[in-house]
């Protein structure tokens, strides 16, 4: 059964405005990763948060972490046509075994 | 870092015949592997855990028979399809996780289109 689910499924924006991405999920967790995938590729790691920790980033990525409401938002500054993709986060079930949601499907207008 | 090389990427093969997927760990040893199944526009299905030197661990309602995972050697697994059926057709992908590597989180393969026509 999926674990993670993204909000929104889709999302469209224009190069340089900022998109956020929101995962909830249902139990408790070790970590939670956030995926990019580009169109009939492979999943990209892109970061991991601790379930102790509560905001992380990377470049132009910020994810921030709330345990209490078993939600993590992914958010990317400054976007570019080059993100366009389709972003999963990964919760680590028992023996670390990774859940993902359905995904949010970004597309950025150049 | 750590590299997954999957092969192939894609493939197109008749009903009946059987098709094999590759999954290696380049620069690592993965004693646990993952392959997942995606359809269109859905996630990724777990379907099962490749263990080196052991029996793969199938998720519910995937079938063993039909899904055959090997993995003979610490950086190679292998997933079959038996008897491929067009219902079979979908994007395989198969991942590993560097041990140790506390924040790099898991590493997948650039996946395998199948297409059973």
């Amino acid at each position: 059964s999926q674990q993670g689910e993204e909000d929104p499924q889709a999302l469209s924006i224009q190069e340089g405005e900022n998109a956020t991405m929101n995962c909830s999920y249902k139990t408790s967790i070790n970590n939670l990763q956030w995926y990019r995938q580009n169109s009939g590729r492979g999943l990209v790691h892109l970061i991991l948060i601790r379930s102790n920790e509560r905001e992380k980033h990377s470049g132009r990525l910020r994810v921030t972490l709330d345990t209490s409401k078993k939600s993590s938002s992914l958010l990317i500054t400054a976007s570019r046509a080059a993100d366009t993709a389709s972003y999963f986060c990964a919760t680590d079930r028992e023996s670390y075994i990774p859940t993902f949601g359905r995904g949010t499907s970004l597309i950025v207008h150049p | 870092g750590a590299v997954v090389s999957q092969h192939p990427s894609r493939v197109i093969c008749k009903s009946g015949t059987s098709v094999k997927i590759e999954c290696r760990s380049l620069d690592f040893q993965a004693t646990t592997m993952f392959w997942y199944r995606q359809f269109p526009k859905k996630s990724l299905m777990l379907m099962a855990t490749s263990n080196e030197g052991s029996k793969a661990t199938y998720e519910q309602g995937v079938e063993k028979d039909k899904f055959l995972i090997n993995h003979a050697s610490l950086t190679l697994s292998t997933l079959t399809v038996t008897s491929a059926h067009p219902e079979d057709s979908s994007f395989y992908i198969c991942s590993a996780r560097l041990s140790g590597q506390g924040d790099y989180g898991y590493t997948f393969g650039s996946g395998t289109r199948l297409t059973v026509v």
